[in-house]
């Protein structure tokens, strides 16, 4: 099916472990993007993708990395997970200006 | 730089009401224009999208926008409400290869 996947849907992880996030997209997006959504905020971008291996930092990058190895899959890593990390993960591909296709997001709650 | 504001946060109508959400844009040039809703546990998904033409635009789910250029304005509309459109709306704006800048949303509550 075309779109975004994102996996897993709903995770619990520990304070201090690492925990990655993927997104695999079917658009055949050059760009690529990860969100967190929490109430009152918004959506705040953390990190985007420009293309294989280009990626750059958004609003709320601290705690955050990303690699994207092919056009496909985006990866978000925490790399020690926080419980202010706590939040819905979406991630995006697209354009300014064709918008664009969201995945349904990943819930993650940090015990 | 863009910037987008939604000014109503919460906003309450009775079924079969018309509804109108607000969105205003700051951007230095020809605006892309776009509404997604965000159903509860989902993602978001695009209602519709103004690139230039006719001001009046026509999306899914029964909504159309009509942008103003003069008023910086891109306002969402339907004519009667369903309870199925509970949900969270934002408005974002685009151009190019540059990313979307997002409004805060407006979370919308249908009345039976």
């Amino acid at each position: 099916d075309a779109g975004i996947t994102q996996s897993p849907r709903h995770k619990v992880t520990e304070t201090g472990t690492p925990v990655t996030l993927r997104c695999h997209q079917t658009e055949n997006h050059r760009y690529m993007y990860w969100y967190r959504q929490d109430p009152g905020h918004g959506l705040r971008l953390i990190h985007y993708s420009y293309g294989v291996k280009d990626t750059d930092k958004g609003e709320v990058s601290d705690g955050y990395s990303v690699s994207r190895s092919k056009t496909e899959d985006f990866l978000l890593t925490l790399e020690s997970a926080t419980s202010s990390q706590t939040s819905v993960y979406f991630c995006a591909s697209g354009t300014g200006n064709y918008g664009y296709t969201f995945g349904s997001g990943t819930r993650l709650t940090v015990v | 730089a863009q910037s987008v504001t939604q000014p109503d946060i919460h906003i309450t109508v009775s079924e079969g009401a018309s509804l109108e959400l607000r969105c205003n844009y700051s951007y230095g040039a020809t605006p892309y224009l776009f509404w997604y809703v965000q159903s509860p546990g989902q993602g978001l998904q695009l209602l519709l999208k103004y690139f230039s033409g006719d001001t009046l635009v026509q999306g899914i789910k029964g909504f159309e926008a009509e942008f103003k250029r003069s008023q910086s304005s891109f306002n969402l509309r339907k004519p009667s409400v369903h309870w199925s459109d509970a949900a969270e709306y934002f408005c974002a704006v685009g151009a190019g290869a540059q990313k979307l800048v997002f409004g805060q949303g407006t979370r919308l509550t249908i009345n039976p």
